[in-house]
């Protein structure tokens, strides 16, 4: 099926740093939502989106809504060891009940 | 939040053996549940839709004979991997949506079942 284009795939950053991903689609997308897996986990929802345009934060966490509804990014500030992790992205386009993932941003922090 | 579990975590069986993982939502009901499979360093792959009540829908190329999806209530989904090989051995990972209310515009995801086929 259909999946969106996560760039970049990994990501070694250093404690302290910000970092920023991002999601890109040749479809609308009506929502947007960010989730975050551990290994061995299920994912673990970080933030939605529902409007373009919409900008929304969840602590060092900040997520964007293109204004073309076909992207979206997310931002996470001074990183820290537990931020390490898989990030995807998803969205669901206009009426379509299923969920479309993101390719993933594969996130190590080093101290 | 929303909360949704999944059991059990991890099973190891044999080949030609028949598992059964369980979903449920724990705070919320949910119209639909979905199964996903999530093979090393890979993004989710949904297998089948589960609305309450009514016969899964499978995406293309998943057998449904082979992984029977039942979705009895409003809070429970199974999926049971019949005669199961070594090449179905993987992450299997359930999700839920609401009924209704500002739940419903999201998914929820369990803590997912690692299954190991010898």
């Amino acid at each position: 099926g259909q999946q969106l284009n996560q760039s970049p795939q990994s990501m070694f950053i250093q404690e302290g740093e910000d970092v920023s991903m991002n999601c890109t689609s040749s479809s609308i997308f009506n929502t947007w939502l960010w989730y975050k897996q551990d290994p061995g986990e299920g994912p673990v929802l970080l933030i939605a989106l529902y409007k373009a345009g919409e900008l929304t934060s969840n602590g060092r966490l900040t997520a964007q809504f293109g204004i073309t509804r076909k992207d979206s990014f997310l931002n996470i500030s001074a990183s820290i060891p537990s931020d390490v992790g898989i990030y995807f992205c998803a969205g669901f386009t206009g009426t379509a009940s299923k969920l479309t993932f993101g390719t993933g941003t594969r996130l190590q922090v080093t101290l | 939040g929303a909360v949704v579990s999944q059991h059990p975590s991890r099973v190891i069986c044999k080949s030609g053996t028949s598992v059964k993982i369980e979903c449920r939502s724990l705070d919320f009901q949910a119209t639909t549940m979905f199964w996903y499979r999530q093979f090393p360093k890979q993004s989710l792959m949904l297998m089948a839709t589960s609305n309450e009540g009514s016969k899964a829908t499978y995406e293309q190329g998943v057998e449904k004979d082979k992984f029977l999806i039942n979705h009895a209530s409003l809070t429970l989904s199974t999926l049971t991997v019949t005669s199961a090989h070594p090449e179905d051995s993987s992450f299997y990972i359930c999700s839920a949506r609401a009924v209704a209310g500002a739940l419903s515009r999201e998914q929820f995801f369990g803590p997912g079942t690692r299954l190991t086929v010898l």
